[in-house]
């Protein structure tokens, strides 16, 4: 069975920082990765994905991930925070089947303060 | 687009109370899912439809939680009788084609409160 392990509960940063949320996962076959973002009181909402292709992900915010199978991680990452970025991240697992829901890691709230 | 709605936003109830959530997922989107959060269990999948069929049931807690949609615009979870241990928010979110693309589209959720 997949499942997705999110190995820090609470990352606090300063502003300009650079952070670094760590995800690994559990799978015997292929995957598709993603991370998804949460703000206050709103639903997730996807930052990136990894499906294929290169390994090394963009979002449109600053924010990657690297897909590393070897590893069997998928960390986000980005050089300078922002207070904004606030929020909690959840890595999330697929796995190559058609029909199948996502499975979710139990999150990282990242706090940015001035 | 509207996006997926919710109702209530949120909900405080008696144990042993019944308890109907309700979700409108995205026009045209064929899969439905419903997802419970907590601080203890972090974000547990309890159900999902593929074009108004419930595919996996398996994360539904036990038998006083149940799901439908009768139809491609709704979907409602109940819960009947309630319990303190019920509390959390529930998430409905919708997609294309499943999760091929990864994309789920998530409503701001249903904050449940059991006394």
């Amino acid at each position: 069975a997949q499942s997705v392990t999110q190995l820090d509960s609470q990352v606090p940063v300063f502003e300009e920082a650079p952070v670094e949320l760590r995800c690994n996962y559990s799978s015997s076959v292929s995957v598709y990765l993603f991370w998804y973002v949460q703000y206050p009181n709103q639903g997730l909402q996807l930052l990136l994905k990894y499906l294929s292709g290169s390994t090394l992900v963009e979002s449109i915010n600053g924010f990657e991930a690297e897909f590393n199978k070897s590893q069997t991680s998928f960390h986000l990452r980005k050089p300078s925070v922002h207070i904004s970025d606030t929020a909690e991240y959840f890595c999330a697992v697929r796995v190559n089947q058609a029909g199948t829901a996502l499975i979710f890691g139990k999150g990282t709230t990242l706090s940015v303060s001035s | 687009d509207a996006g997926v709605i919710q109702s209530p936003r949120h909900e405080v109830t008696e144990m042993g109370q019944e308890v109907t959530l309700r979700c409108k997922p995205i026009s045209g989107h064929d899969y439905l899912f419903w997802y419970r959060q907590t601080m203890m269990r972090g974000l547990e999948l309890l159900i999902y439809f593929n074009n108004n069929v419930p595919i996996d049931d398996s994360g539904m807690p036990e038998d006083r939680f149940s799901a439908k949609m009768p139809n491609a615009s709704f979907s409602t979870l109940k819960i009947q009788p309630s319990e303190p241990r019920d509390s959390a928010v529930y998430f409905c979110a919708s997609s294309l084609a499943g999760a091929r693309s990864g994309e789920l589209f998530f409503g701001e959720g249903s904050r449940l409160t059991v006394l």
